[in-house]
């Protein structure tokens, strides 16, 4: 079974600090996703991660996946309240004709105004 | 965005009963997924299905089952609801790179 450990569990800021939330593995994953979860809706993609060492930019967040894609990192720069959520992290394998994805448990954000 | 729907968004039902929720699609996608959210677990796939009779467990499995007659439906049926089972539930599908989920049915058991 492919486990991916998120870290921290929560964390709670003011608006303007630097955030990293982690995302470890010992398994290798043939892409790494990232999705915001508001309450009472369901995850949404942010981005998706496929090449070791693949940095992508989406406005103040940057995510980075490892070299060994076996782990992931989210950095969001000068958080702002409309960050508040539950981060979640996903890696893919894929094998023949399924695809199935393994969630961390998430970073639940507060940026407090 | 991708049409999907799940119903009912929320449910109580008694212990011992049967409950069957819905997941819609409108994107002809072969694979559907079923989760479950509960604090400090994060999402369990319970169930997935990839095509239309076509269907496979996850890593939470015992005590659901699932069903797929039409593409566009993927129904999960509690045979014997537990309170062990209540949680929130979330049906997905896959997109060009990642998942898109539904806005989840809040089932809690009583």
């Amino acid at each position: 079974t492919q486990l991916l450990e998120q870290s921290p569990q929560f964390l709670s800021i003011q608006e303007g600090e630097n955030l990293t939330v982690y995302c470890n593995s010992s398994s290798v994953f043939s892409s790494l996703q990232w999705y915001r979860q508001e309450p009472g809706e369901g995850p949404v993609l942010l981005v998706t991660v496929v090449t070791g060492g693949e940095v992508k930019k989406l406005k103040r967040l940057t995510f980075q996946f490892g070299d060994a894609r076996k782990d992931s990192s989210l950095h969001i720069t000068a958080a702002q309240p409309g960050d508040t959520g539950l981060y979640l992290c996903a890696g893919a394998s894929s094998g023949g004709s399924n695809y199935k994805l393994t969630f961390g448990k998430g970073t639940l954000l507060t940026v407090n105004p | 965005d991708a049409g999907i729907t799940q119903s009912p968004r929320h449910k109580v039902t008694e212990t011992g009963t049967p409950v069957t929720l819905r997941c819609h699609q409108t994107e002809n996608h072969r694979y559907m997924y079923w989760y479950r959210q509960d604090p400090g677990h994060g999402l369990r796939l319970i169930h997935y299905s990839y095509g239309v009779k076509d269907t496979d467990k996850g890593e939470v499995s015992d005590g659901y089952s699932v069903s797929r007659s039409k593409t566009e439906d993927f129904l999960l049926t509690l045979e014997s609801a537990t309170s062990s089972q209540t949680s929130v539930y979330f049906c997905a599908i896959p997109g060009i790179s990642g998942y898109t989920f539904g806005s989840g049915t809040r089932l809690t058991v009583v």
